[in-house]
């Protein structure tokens, strides 16, 4: 079955450090990968997707990740978080309909 | 655009009882997802539709699950005889068929069965 692994269930950083969500992801022929968002007592919002072409895929609030296949792995990165920044991120992979499969989740925690 | 809508956003109810959940998708929107959501999980899928018609079910949409989009425009999700595994986070999703890779979702109706 198609899944993701996400390594982190919780990370902590300081505001204004970078920080890196991993994600691995189950190979197959074909693969879309995507990384959502959810901020407390709201519903998901999509940061970025991977379909195909650039491995360097860059999304909203200055957030990008980089697909690599020979690790299969989608990690999600930001050279400098906000305190705003402070939610669960989902990492998922889509087959033929794009129907995402998602990961556990990472809670992403940012100190002052 | 005023997002996808759900309501309630919250429901208490009693092992046994039915409920019964809305989801108000972006309008323009053909493609209608229902998604459960556990504590310490991320979502997963349980039904789509395309306008009125349900096109996939996940085997964990059992036969106390059902799901409607009669008309092409909102959905209902009706859980019969609850049972405390159902508590959860329902989530909905909606999408353009042309664009089905990006759905945007509704802020959840969080369901507590006692």
């Amino acid at each position: 079955a198609q899944s993701v692994t996400q390594l982190d269930s919780q990370v902590p950083v300081f505001e204004e450090a970078p920080v890196e969500l991993r994600c691995n992801y189950s190979s197959s022929v074909s693969v879309y990968l995507f990384w959502y968002v959810q901020y407390p007592n709201q519903g998901l919002q999509l940061l970025l997707k991977y379909l195909s072409g650039s491995t360097l895929v860059k999304g909203i609030n200055g957030f990008e990740a980089e697909f690599n296949k020979s690790q299969t792995s989608f990690h999600l990165r930001k050279p400098s978080v906000h305190i705003s920044d402070t939610a669960e991120y989902f990492c998922a992979r889509g087959g033929g309909s794009y129907i995402p499969t998602f990961g556990r989740g990472t809670s992403l925690i940012v100190h002052p | 655009d005023t997002g996808v809508s759900q309501d309630p956003r919250h429901k208490i109810t009693k092992r046994g009882q039915n409920v019964t959940f809305r989801c108000d998708p972006i309008s323009e929107h053909n493609r209608l997802y229902w998604y459960r959501q556990t504590l310490g999980q991320g979502p997963e899928f349980l039904t789509y539709f395309q306008n009125e018609a349900q096109l996939e079910k996940s085997r964990l949409l059992s036969d106390r699950f059902s799901a409607e989009r009669p008309k092409g425009s909102f959905s209902t999700l009706e859980i019969q005889r609850t049972e405390q595994g159902d508590s959860a986070m329902y989530l909905c999703a909606s999408s353009l068929v042309t664009n089905q890779e990006t759905q945007y979702f509704g802020p959840g109706t969080r369901l507590l069965v006692l």
